[in-house]
Order: C-alpha cells, then structure tokens, then sequence
C-alpha cells in the first residue's frame, strides 16, 4: 500500500506548455506539501496545506499553482513550463499535533523541460 | 535566516565501519531535527526526528544526538552496511511552521 503516491513519475515536455502533477495520501494526515529538488539536489519548501487551506506559500513564481480538492490530494499545476523548472518534485504529508510531526514523502515526479 | 549544512558532502567506506554524519543549524530556535535517507532515484524515508526537548533518539544500528545550544546533530551508524549506501539529509523546523529546512546532504557508499 503506497502511502503518499504522486503522478506521473516522469514528465518531458516543451517550454511554454502546461502541465500538473498530482499526489494523493492514504495516511489520513491533515497537512500536505511541495517540495523542490534541484539539480544539485537541494531540497527546498515551495508550498503547504492544511485542511485544504494554503499555510506555506513560498518565494515562487505565480506560473506554479497548487490546489487540494481535499485532504488527500494536493495538485501542482504549472503554467509556461521554463527551462529552470527542470527538477524532481516531491510531495509529502504529515499530521499535525503536538510532537512527533514526520513527513511522510512520496517517490517524485522527474520533471525535464526541453 | 536558517541555514543548514552538512559534512562531509561525500563519503566512502568499507563496511563493518562506524560512521558519523554531522549536520549544523544556524538558527537555534528550532522545534525538532530529523534525519532523512535517500536512495537515487527514489522519494525521502524519515530515519528519525529528535524533538528539541531531546538529546538523542535511536533505531537499530542509527543513533541521533541534538545539541541544540550549540547548532549541531550527529547522525552514527554503527557496523555499517553496503545496503546504508544512500544520500542523508537532515532537517530543522522551526516554532510555529510546518516548514522543514534541509541540509544539502551527504552522500555515503559503503562497500564490500
């Protein structure tokens, strides 16, 4: 049973197109995230929800926009795909309360702009 | 601002070897630290998070230490294993955010 599941696992695509990546948690957890890995695989924070409202919303460009239709699922929609948008994307989910918080993270989706 | 770094970048090691990785923080009001292990290609596993009212947390042959006055987490391997070869990341959060800052991680190989 995956835990956190991201689609697709990979992505190539043309610069100036749109695409969206999904993930979906199975662990009832009440917080999402994207996360940023670059090429030199510094991981970053790009955005969080919490119960479906947006609580982490880092420096970002506005071509990147997330959306959660519930709990579960937390979207990554990208308009105007750039060069530098070449990276791995993570999802990852997590229970708040007070104490042990793990992040639970999916497996990536290996996006390559062309 | 919060910056977190590790050394070293890279190591290599026969096995059977005990190991410390090290991770410091510059900011030490931090909420709890974990330590991450990443297999290429593959997502982030949690290896264990240490509260900030911790010193050390253990799982197997994994020993976490947190010294948070002073910025610093160790993470020690014991009797090191060519299945441990995988890239380890550490990360703080902070009080009142969700938000981890990772560390720019050290890549291990152990070999036979």
């Amino acid at each position: 049973d995956t835990a956190v599941s991201q689609t697709p696992k990979y992505l190539v695509t043309q610069m100036g197109n749109d695409k969206s990546i999904k993930c979906e948690q199975n662990l009832g957890h009440d917080t999402m995230y994207w996360y940023k890995q670059d090429s030199k695989k510094f991981l970053k924070i790009m955005f969080s929800y919490n119960n479906k409202e947006l609580i982490i919303n880092e420096t970002v460009p506005n071509r990147f926009s997330p959306k959660s239709p519930d709990k579960a699922h937390l979207n990554l929609h990208i308009n105007s795909l750039e060069l530098g948008d070449s990276a791995v994307y993570f999802c990852a989910s997590s229970q708040r309360k007070q104490g042990a918080e793990t992040q639970y993270f999916g497996p990536g989706t290996r996006l390559l702009v062309l | 601002k919060q910056e977190v770094t590790q050394i070293p970048a890279a190591l290599s090691v026969p096995e059977g070897e005990n190991l410390v990785l090290n991770c410091s923080f510059t900011d030490s009001a931090i909420y709890n630290l974990q330590w991450f292990r990443q297999d290429p290609g593959k997502g982030l596993t949690s290896l264990l998070l240490i509260q900030s009212s911790q010193r050390e947390q253990t799982s197997g042959r994994l020993n976490a230490s947190l010294d948070k006055s002073s910025g610093r987490s160790t993470l020690y391997i014991a009797a090191s294993q060519p299945g441990d070869s995988a890239t380890y990341l550490c990360a703080v959060r902070r009080y009142n955010t969700d938000k981890l800052i990772f560390g720019t991680g050290t890549r291990l190989q152990v070999f036979p």
